[in-house]
């Protein structure tokens, strides 16, 4: 079956990286994302690896993958205030769905 | 370059009722997915359209209903409303199979 699961809340203080993580069930998984939410708001695409990357890094995220453990995480480095938002990870597999986890909350404090 | 819209931003209706909702997509996308996200829960797959044509359906009953025009503008339908099916509804749009871009949403209530 599918399914995605991550943590519930991360507390970070401003300056530090957060590294949000996610697992996924579904080993025909082509495409995995990330997904930023803020209040009140619609889902804003950060970033996304093809099945075959280990590594995708863009400005201050990084992005793992462990497909033998099916191990997704996003890091972001020098985290802003700026940063706190929910954020998704997601899986698309043979068919173009995305199938989501239930969000992290990221919270930044000074 | 316009980026994903929907409308209405927040409607109240009551159970029994039908509400449609509407999404606009991005310039140059020829798909289009609706979204269900419940209060504190990620957000289920209702299905998707592809020129036109029901291209994939989530696990939702069949009062849930879609249409795709061809300016690949396209309504999300429901009818028989029940409380449950308060949420967020969200489109998005893409052009390639692998990105698909938000709308900011629609805030369905029903009482």
């Amino acid at each position: 079956g599918e399914d995605v699961e991550q943590s519930l809340f991360l507390s970070v203080r401003e300056g530090d990286s957060s590294v949000i993580n996610c697992t996924y069930t579904d080993s025909s998984s082509t495409y995995l994302y990330w997904y930023k939410q803020e209040p009140g708001a619609g889902l804003q695409l950060l970033t996304y690896i093809f099945s075959n990357m280990d590594m995708k890094q863009d400005q201050r995220l990084t992005v793992l993958l462990n497909k033998k453990d099916k191990h997704l995480s996003l890091r972001i480095a020098d985290t802003q205030t700026g940063d706190s938002a929910i954020y998704f990870c997601a899986e698309m597999g043979n068919t173009d769905k995305l199938i989501f986890g239930t969000g992290t909350r990221l919270q930044v404090f000074p | 370059e316009t980026g994903v819209t929907q409308s209405p931003t927040h409607l109240i209706k009551t159970r029994g009722q039908q509400v449609t909702l509407r999404c606009s997509s991005q310039s140059g996308h020829n798909t289009v997915s609706w979204y269900q996200q419940a209060l504190g829960q990620g957000p289920q797959f209702i299905f998707q359209y592809y020129r036109e044509e029901e291209n994939g359906r989530g696990n939702f009953p069949p009062r849930f209903s879609g249409l795709q025009f061809p300016n690949y503008s396209s309504e999300l339908n429901v009818n028989a409303l029940e409380l449950d099916d308060s949420a967020l509804y969200l489109c998005a749009s893409s052009g390639t199979a692998n990105e698909q871009f938000f709308g900011p949403g629609t805030r369905l209530t029903v009482l």
